[in-house]
């Protein structure tokens, strides 16, 4: 088993760019959630899904996009990337009544 | 809006201490549960706590939750240097929501 895994790792955009960061994994994990993280700002929730077809907002969804059309997958899309998008993303992923969530190892996201 | 306050915000401690963190609440989830994270990695699960008043041991780590299930803390005892870390409390029902953070450094 991967688990949760992200690509790329590391990403460099200008303002205005836009770009889709990958997420998937292979549990068959109907829950999949992505955060962002800011220095000083704890884990603060985009967008979540509780399956395929199903998304919603979580705490700071502007500027961002989802959709789930498998279990696996769960992209997320910056349409018009702008500065204060520069941060750490992680992708999530957990069992409708399990405990634990499993994270991927994120995505280093830097806005010029 | 669910809101998780975590204290405090910075924490730096002689190794063989004690220590407290505390994680708060403005509404009552179906559980919560604290994660540590390692830089340059994903946070990891601890514990999940669901019933008011309920205790977990892990090791020396012990986590409590409170009577009214808003409010959770995490004891360290005798914390070692390998406890150093961003410790997280998370509220979760359908999604997970974090609070900010405690930053642990312990000194050898």
């Amino acid at each position: 088993n991967a688990g949760v895994t992200q690509t790329p790792k590391f990403q460099v955009l200008k303002t205005g760019q836009s770009m889709t960061l990958q997420c998937a994994q292979d549990m068959n994990h109907e829950y999949m959630s992505w955060y962002r993280q800011d220095p000083g700002m704890g884990l603060r929730l985009i967008h979540y899904s509780v399956g395929a077809g199903i998304t919603d907002q979580g705490e700071v969804p502007n500027g961002y996009n989802v959709s789930r059309s498998t279990t696996e997958d769960f992209p997320l899309r910056l349409l018009s990337a702008a500065p204060s998008q520069t941060s750490v993303y992680f992708c999530a992923s957990r069992a409708p009544k399990g405990n634990e969530q499993f994270f991927g190892p994120g995505t280093r996201l830097t806005v010029l | 809006t669910q809101l998780l306050e975590q204290s405090p915000q910075f924490l730096s401690i002689q190794e063989g201490e004690n220590l407290t963190v505390y994680c708060n609440s403005s509404s009552v989830f179906s559980s919560l549960q604290w994660y540590r994270q390692e830089p340059g990695e994903g946070p990891v699960l601890l514990v999940t706590v669901v019933t008011g008043g309920e205790v977990k041991k892990l090791k020396r780590l012990t986590f409590q939750f409170g009577d009214a299930r808003k409010d959770s803390s995490l004891h360290i005892t005798a914390a070692q240097p390998g406890d150093t870390g961003l410790y997280l409390c998370a509220g979760r029902d359908d999604k997970i929501i974090f609070g900010k953070g405690t930053r642990l450094h312990i000194l050898p």
